[in-house]
């Protein structure tokens, strides 16, 4: 998986919750997403980031933040987790930004809010 | 891994078989396509890519061919193998931004 880890790799919570997911790289990218994966819906991009502190919303950012204070990690927060934020949460890299580039993904998280 | 178990359309090929995934995209602005592949318990994986100036490009045993005309790409595979089985989905983009919009894929099947 290119050099991205993500942890954990399965949670459960219980509703009301703060969950923080965590993707490191080895790849000294610049560009770092998350992305959550739904029945029917394919990938939703969360929120990105490019570079260090430099953070953006993605289509489907309520609820999330994110913080990037080194550039190998991307932390995903969940302030006060949902039911509906049970998902998979895939994080992405990539060298690039617009133009022919590829993002390269971790191996997931599976969040389960009860 | 984590794989995401998705009701999806489901395509069935002979292994050998040529296989042809289809995706129909959303908005005509769009200008790159990106094709994925996600095997069960992983993340995606990049196949090919297509920029709209071009109608065809190939790969290693794969093809995509994109009609703008009618907003549709799609994915050829060639001599079908046992390790192509996985859910394959395409992704477009739009004026070089961060966005892409994922389809929800096709789940291809390759049968002994």
């Amino acid at each position: 998986d290119a050099g991205i880890t993500q942890s954990p790799r399965h949670k459960v919570t219980e509703t009301g919750t703060p969950v923080t997911l965590r993707c490191h790289q080895t790849e000294n990218h610049r560009y770092m997403y998350w992305y959550r994966q739904d029945p029917g819906h394919g990938l939703r991009l969360i929120h990105y980031s490019y570079g260090v502190k430099d953070t953006d919303k993605g289509e489907v950012s309520d609820g999330y933040s994110v913080s990037r204070s080194k550039t190998e990690d991307f932390l995903l927060t969940l302030e006060s987790a949902t039911s509906s934020q049970t998902s998979v949460y895939f994080c992405a890299i990539s060298e690039g930004t617009g133009g022919e580039y590829e993002q390269y993904f971790g191996p997931g998280t599976r969040l389960t809010v009860t | 891994g984590e794989s995401v178990g998705l009701h999806l359309p489901t395509l069935s090929v002979q292994e050998g078989d040529n296989s042809i995934i289809n995706c129909a995209y959303s908005n005509s602005a769009s200008d790159y396509f990106i094709w994925y592949k996600q095997e069960s318990g992983k993340g995606p994986q990049f196949i090919i890519d297509i920029r709209s100036n071009m109608d065809k490009r190939q790969g290693q045993r794969v093809t995509v061919l994109l009609n703008k005309t009618v907003k549709h790409l799609s994915l050829q595979i060639a001599a079908t193998q046992p390790g192509d089985s996985a859910v394959y989905f395409c992704a477009e983009n739009r004026n070089y931004g961060q966005n892409f919009v994922f389809g929800p894929g096709t789940r291809l099947s390759v049968l002994p």
